[in-house]
């Protein structure tokens, strides 16, 4: 039962365009979420949070919508630079039960020098 | 200014040893959450604990694990009798007080059942 799902794998871009990804979510209680990025062998590191009450939230080069009808958020990074080639993850957290975050399977963004 | 440290970075283990991970939090958290992450696969949730308390075990295996978070030291995770399928990288993260906030994850221990 993946309640927030991130269905691209793996996504590609050229240096300096924008990089989209996206993230849906089944769970109507969830009303916060946030953004990670991951290197390999390190921890995943936060890079931006949005709660259900706004619908953008930008932070320099990073900005996150989310859509509560169509349940689904995306983070946009323009420019994007080889720096951020990264897993992206993103993440949930519910109104009730015990506030636990749920990850999505994450994304490998590669970005083309 | 320590983030949240995990010890060991790497963790050997033969089939039917325990394995413990230990994880101390940023300073001034009392909120630990633990992920599993399998190769190729996303972080899935195992346990939060709050000192002295186990908030939700849910993603937790009933047999085999278990997490702790004393009053003083590190929080634990433990695995009995290890087996393959448990070579994963573990991941703590703790937060301040468990609200809206975000998570401080550690460098991750890498968990290799031979």
């Amino acid at each position: 039962d993946q309640q927030v799902k991130q269905n691209s794998p793996s996504l590609s871009v050229q240096e300096g365009r924008i990089s989209i990804l996206n993230c849906d979510y089944t769970n109507s209680m969830f009303d916060y979420f946030l953004w990670y990025k991951k290197y390999p062998a390190e921890g995943p590191t936060f890079l931006i949070s949005i709660s259900s009450i706004k619908d953008k939230n930008e932070d320099g080069r990073f900005t996150v919508f989310l859509n509560k009808s169509a349940k689904h958020l995306s983070l946009h990074i323009v420019p994007s630079q080889p720096g951020d080639s990264a897993v992206y993850f993103c993440a949930a957290r519910g109104t009730s039960g015990t506030y636990k975050y749920i990850f999505g399977t994450g994304t490998r963004l590669k970005v083309l020098a | 200014n320590a983030g949240v440290m995990q010890n060991p970075r790497h963790l050997v283990r033969r089939r039917g040893q325990e394995a413990r991970l230990r994880c101390s939090p940023m300073k001034g958290h009392s909120h630990v959450y633990w992920y599993r992450q399998l190769p190729e696969e996303g972080l899935k949730f195992m346990v939060y604990l709050q000192k002295e308390n186990i908030i939700d075990e849910s993603g937790m295996p009933k047999e085999r694990f278990s997490a702790e978070f004393p009053k003083e030291g590190p929080s634990i995770l433990r695995i009995q009798q290890v087996v393959r399928g448990d070579s994963a990288a573990y991941f703590c993260a703790s937060s301040p007080q468990g609200g809206y906030e975000k998570l401080f994850f550690g460098s991750g221990t890498q968990l290799s059942v031979l």
